[in-house]
């Protein structure tokens, strides 16, 4: 049974880089079987894609964020990562790793993880 | 890439069936069989309830149905139950490469 975890700060500076990490158990984050994606809830509001990756193949983002995010995989950890940059108060939200998108199920996901972006 | 629509609320009584609706366009909804339901409960992360508009994953009632006309999908829920009380969320591929959601429609257990 896979099994994902998000870590990274809760709170965020606005104008910063907001990093998120992902950690997989009970399986190989260098499997073709998965792609591995980020999707965010803003306290109170709907789910928002933001991308996924499919390792060493491809990756597709949201175009609203496509300038500012960026989605990477590191299989010595069997992690995968999020970066945004120049983060304002719109990005505060929950952020969910997940299994699956664009055209994939959304199969798997992680607890989630609150980032606040405040001064 | 505009959100789905969904209606903001439906409600239901127990034992009773209820369907939410998710319209979208030929560019997303009506011209891909990749539309997929989420059921979330406050303070959770959302589950994969449909997929690939009709096939309920492993371990999902079969009380959880989907379906799709033209640019417009359906989630029936039949035999209403308590704890089916949540949001619920669709999704689709679009012609961009892209993934898109509806707005959520919360269902009330009466």
């Amino acid at each position: 049974q896979l099994q994902l975890q998000e870590s990274g700060p809760g709170l965020v500076k606005p104008s910063e880089t907001l990093s998120l990490t992902c950690t997989v158990s009970g399986g190989s984050i260098s499997s073709s079987t998965y792609y591995w994606g980020w999707i965010r809830q803003p306290p109170g509001k709907g789910l928002e894609w933001i991308g996924s990756v499919y390792y060493r193949r491809s990756s597709f983002y949201n175009s609203s964020l496509k300038s500012r995010v960026t989605i990477s995989v590191d299989t010595s950890k069997n992690q995968f990562s999020l970066n945004l940059t120049s983060v304002i108060a719109a990005d505060t939200a929950v952020y969910y790793c997940t299994t699956g998108g664009p055209l994939r199920p959304l199969d798997y996901w992680g607890r989630g993880a609150l980032v606040t972006v405040s001064s | 890439q505009s959100a789905l629509t969904q209606p903001a609320s439906v409600s239901g009584s127990p034992g009773q069936s209820i369907t939410i609706s998710c319209t979208g366009t030929s560019s997303d909804v009506g011209g891909y069989n990749y539309v997929s339901w989420y059921q979330q409960h406050p303070g959770k992360a959302p589950k994969l309830m449909i997929y690939d508009v009709t096939n309920r994953p492993s371990g999902v009632s079969n009380r959880f149905s989907g379906s799709k006309s033209g640019n417009a999908a359906s989630l029936t829920i039949s035999s209403l139950q308590a704890e089916d009380e949540a949001d619920y969320y669709c999704s689709s591929y679009t012609s961009s490469s892209t993934l898109v959601f509806g707005g959520g429609t919360k269902l009330t257990v009466l």
